[in-house]
Order: C-alpha cells, then sequence, then structure tokens
C-alpha cells in the first residue's frame, strides 16, 4: 500500500517536445505528491508538488496534472530542453492519520532530450 | 543559508567491516531522513528522525542504524558489510517529518563495498 509506480523507466525526447512522466498509488491516505529533479552526482531537489485538493499545478514550462479518482498523477515537461536530461522521481506521503508516514518515492525516470 | 552536508562523499570498505556516515542539515531544520540509492531499486526509506527520535523505519535489516544527536545531526551505521550495501546513501532535511514539507537531499555518500 505504500508503493508508487512510475513509468516509463526511461524517455528520450526531442528539444521542444513535451516529456510526460506517469505515477500511479494504491494508498488513498496519500495527499502530498511532489515530484523531484535529480542530475548527475547530486541529491534530488524538489521541482513541483501537488496536493489532491486541485487537478492541476504549474511552474513554468512543468505542470503536474492529478486525477484522485484514477489514483494517477504525471509531469509534464513543456519545451523539453537539453539542461532537462536528469532523472525524475515521483513521490508521495500523508499528511495526517493512524500511520506513521514518510515519504515514498517512484523508482525514477531518466530522461534525455536530444537537440 | 547552507545546504544539507554529507561526510564523507566517497567509501571504499570491504566485507564485514562497519561504516558511519553523516549529514548535517540545513539549520533549523530538525528532521533528517535517510535512503539508499540503487540503480535497480531506486530511493528507498531507511529511517526518520525528528527531534532525536526515530519516528519511522524501513524494510531494512537490523545492521543499518542511525541516531540524532541534540544539534540535529545524523550519523548512520552500517555494520557488517555485505556487498549489496553498495549504494548511494542520501540523507535529507526538512522542518517537519513524514516528508510533508521540502525534504532538501545532500549530495549523497557513495558506498563501495569490495
Amino acid at each position: 500500500q505504500q508503493q508508487v509506480k512510475q513509468s516509463p523507466q526511461s524517455l528520450i525526447v526531442q528539444k521542444g517536445g513535451i516529456s510526460i512522466i506517469n505515477c500511479a498509488y494504491e494508498n488513498t491516505a496519500f495527499d502530498y505528491f511532489p515530484w523531484y529533479q535529480q542530475f548527475p552526482g547530486k541529491g534530488p531537489a524538489l521541482l513541483i508538488a501537488i496536493r489532491p485538493d486541485v487537478s492541476e499545478k504549474k511552474e513554468g514550462r512543468f505542470t503536474i496534472s492529478f486525477n484522485k479518482s484514477a489514483k494517477q498523477f504525471s509531469l509534464h515537461i513543456m519545451d523539453s530542453q537539453p539542461g532537462d536530461s536528469a532523472t525524475y522521481f515521483c513521490a508521495a506521503t500523508a499528511s495526517s492519520g493512524a500511520g506513521s508516514y514518510q515519504l515514498t518515492f517512484g523508482k525514477g525516470t531518466k530522461l534525455s532530450v536530444i537537440p | 543559508k547552507a545546504g544539507v552536508t554529507q561526510t564523507p562523499r566517497y567509501l571504499i570498505k570491504t566485507r564485514g567491516q562497519q561504516v558511519t556516515l553523516s549529514c548535517s542539515p540545513i539549520s533549523g531544520h530538525r528532521s533528517v531522513s535517510w535512503y539508499q540509492q540503487t540503480p535497480g531499486q531506486g530511493l528507498q526509506f531507511l529511517f526518520e528522525y525528528f527531534s532525536e527520535t526515530q519516528r519511522n523505519k524501513g524494510n531494512f535489516p537490523g545492521r543499518f542504524s542511525g541516531r540524532q544527536f541534540s544539534n540535529s545531526r545524523s550519523e548512520m551505521n552500517v555494520s557488517t558489510l555485505e556487498l549489496g550495501d553498495s549504494a548511494l546513501y542520501l540523507c535529507a532535511s526538512s522542518l517537519t517529518p513524514g516528508g510533508r514539507d521540502t525534504q532538501y537531499f545532500g549530495p549523497g555518500t557513495r558506498l563501495t563495498v569490495l
């Protein structure tokens, strides 16, 4: 119930294209869904996050779409640039409830944006 | 504001040895979480400390342990190292526990077990 499933494992997109990464979760208690970006040799860094009271959140070229009924959320990167080449992790956690929750990560998507 | 620091950055050990990794969180952050990152398993949660108390523990054997000091600095210890312990060990700090606000990651300690 703590799992977050992420796809695809790897993604190659041409410069200027749209990158789409999908995640699905089981635990209905999850109510905070961040995306982290990791460059080689660095730790992950928060990119954008969403709570389930909204269906979409946009920050610059990055958009999270959230479908509560399907228990799915996705990251869209518009106008993808070579500098976006990194590994992206979705994650989820709960902010309340009897359980002692921690941030649960998907297995990551390695994005390569080719010129 | 200084970021999360981890020492050492690289470590080579042999099977059976033990190792201690250190993490200094961002000033004012009381929550420190540890993760193991491998190509096959991704980021796996080890444990979280908040105000010197272990708040949560992932599904790792008892060879993995940790502690947090009164200044919020944290250490992680792995005893009787196995080849499969080779990984990048990341720590992350945050203001509140449970991953409910932004976790700031350090650069990690790359552990190689020979």
